[in-house]
């Protein structure tokens, strides 16, 4: 059975750095064509992707968001993270991580399975 | 990037009504469409991959078709579960984007 949990800060204040990790079970992030994305969506909108990382530590970014993306994995505890810095209002959402399936870092299936989700306020 | 279209922005049907929702790509994404539902207060779950596969679990009611930059999501006999927003999501190239959504009420 494949689950992902997201946690986060929960309220943090403009210019600093969000941390997000991505907890999941049923699959493993060292199995060929594995990965996991992160997806945003603010309150009554629409679905960003921001990140996906593979099982061979490929990563792509949305280049929307301006470098200041970074996504990494810890393969032994089933965990992948996403860090955005220098956060401001229009960073609060709902953020999700979603497993991804497929090879050369293009996935063939989608985002299969998602985790309930983590709802981020930047405020001051 | 690739931007999809996605029509209508809501939409009001009856129960036991077939409905269509139709994703545009503003260039030819080879079939690389997925569709989501997402129910409210609830994560989006996968429907639909490669156009027209159904991820397992899903009821047959559901169903996608199309090629190249034209796609369309169908639901077979609307049922009062089948409340919710969808989305379809290109991942032909990256960046990977979704459209905006189609809000499907009970009439």
């Amino acid at each position: 059975q494949v689950t992902l949990k997201e946690s986060g800060p929960g309220i943090l204040q403009p210019s600093q750095t969000l941390s997000l990790t991505c907890t999941f079970s049923g699959f493993s992030l060292s199995t060929y064509g594995m990965g996991v994305g992160w997806i945003r969506q603010p309150s009554g909108k629409g679905l960003e992707w921001l990140a996906n990382i593979w099982w061979d530590d490929d990563k792509y970014y949305n280049p929307s968001l301006k470098n200041r993306l970074t996504i990494s994995k810890d393969t032994s505890n089933n965990q992948a993270f996403l860090k955005i810095t220098n956060v401001d209002t229009a960073d609060t959402a709902t953020y999700y991580c979603a497993r991804i399936a497929g090879t050369m870092g293009i996935t063939t299936t989608g985002f299969d399975y998602w985790g309930q989700g983590v709802m981020v306020t930047v405020s001051s | 990037d690739i931007r999809m279209t996605q029509s209508p922005a809501s939409l009001s049907a009856s129960l036991g009504e077939t409905v269509n929702i139709e994703c545009l790509a503003s260039e030819d994404i080879y079939s690389d469409l997925a569709w989501y539902q997402q129910k409210p207060g609830k994560s989006p779950q996968l429907l639909i991959y490669n156009a027209n596969s159904l991820q397992n679990g899903v009821p047959s009611r559901f169903s996608g078709s199309g090629s190249g930059t034209q796609y369309s999501l169908k639901i077979n006999s609307l049922q009062s579960e089948d409340v919710a927003t969808y989305f379809c999501q290109q991942y032909n190239n990256y960046p990977l984007t979704f459209g905006s959504g189609t809000k499907l009420e009970i009439k």
